[in-house]
């Protein structure tokens, strides 16, 4: 299976402050179409996981765009530019490339 | 607005079998895929397997091959996962959701609990 590894695993940020997340897999997300299957999901305290980004770079429809994706291969990042409370929550990429599917071990993002 | 809603929370024993059911609305059920993902306590979300809502295919993770079974009734656009020989160990919330074709799993339902416990 490939695993995917994410860090730091707790991210405490100031308010308006940027925050970085960085997901690994162990081996390369780029699919036989030349797409890569990575996605990000963003889990509010009680809630249900929702997508922000897929496809590495791709916003979601309604995700503000303080939130990007980047990387390439096996490294790829999750920046959000300036924290908000509704921010608050443990963040997790997946891979679509391989089966079965994984999901990195997640990042809890709070305020400092 | 896509929607999953996905069936109660259960109790079950050890040894016993579950089977949540998840119904879309708001888009073509069967021009999609459904996941299942389960997330134990303090755990990571973990991918169990996922159906073709058209045509019935599925692929399930190895960790839950034998004892996994995912099905769909397009006429209900719900799909199930049955989940079989429980120990303590599957006891966790059971999200379905949705697979676009070009960009992976998008939609969640809200979850389903499950808890084995003699």
């Amino acid at each position: 299976d490939v695993v995917m590894t994410q860090s730091p695993l707790s991210l405490p940020v100031t308010l308006g402050q940027p925050a970085s997340i960085s997901c690994r897999s162990s081996q390369s997300l780029v699919y036989s179409d030349g797409n890569t299957y990575l996605n990000w999901f963003q889990q509010r305290p009680g809630q249900s996981p929702r997508r922000l980004i897929y496809k590495v770079s791709n916003r979601d429809s309604g995700v503000p765009d303080r939130f990007s994706g980047s990387g390439s291969g096996t490294d790829f990042t999750l920046i959000i530019s300036r924290v908000e409370a509704e921010d608050v929550g443990v963040y997790y990429c997946m891979q679509g490339t391989h089966w079965p599917r994984t999901f990195g071990q997640g990042t809890k993002v709070e305020i400092k | 607005q896509v929607n999953l809603v996905q069936s109660g929370a259960e109790v079950k024993k050890p040894g016993a079998s579950v089977k949540v059911s998840c119904k879309a609305s708001e888009y073509s059920f069967t021009s999609y895929t459904m996941h299942w993902v389960r997330q134990a306590p303090g755990q990571r979300l973990e991918w169990m397997g996922w159906i073709n809502a058209g045509n019935g295919n599925t692929k399930y993770s190895q960790k839950f091959q034998g004892r996994v079974t995912i099905t769909r009734d397009t006429s209900a656009s719900t799909a199930y996962m049955d989940l079989s020989s429980l120990t303590s160990e599957d006891t966790a919330v059971y999200y379905c959701a949705r697979g676009d074709y070009d960009s992976g799993v998008d939609y969640w339902g809200q979850g389903t609990l499950v808890t084995v416990s003699s």
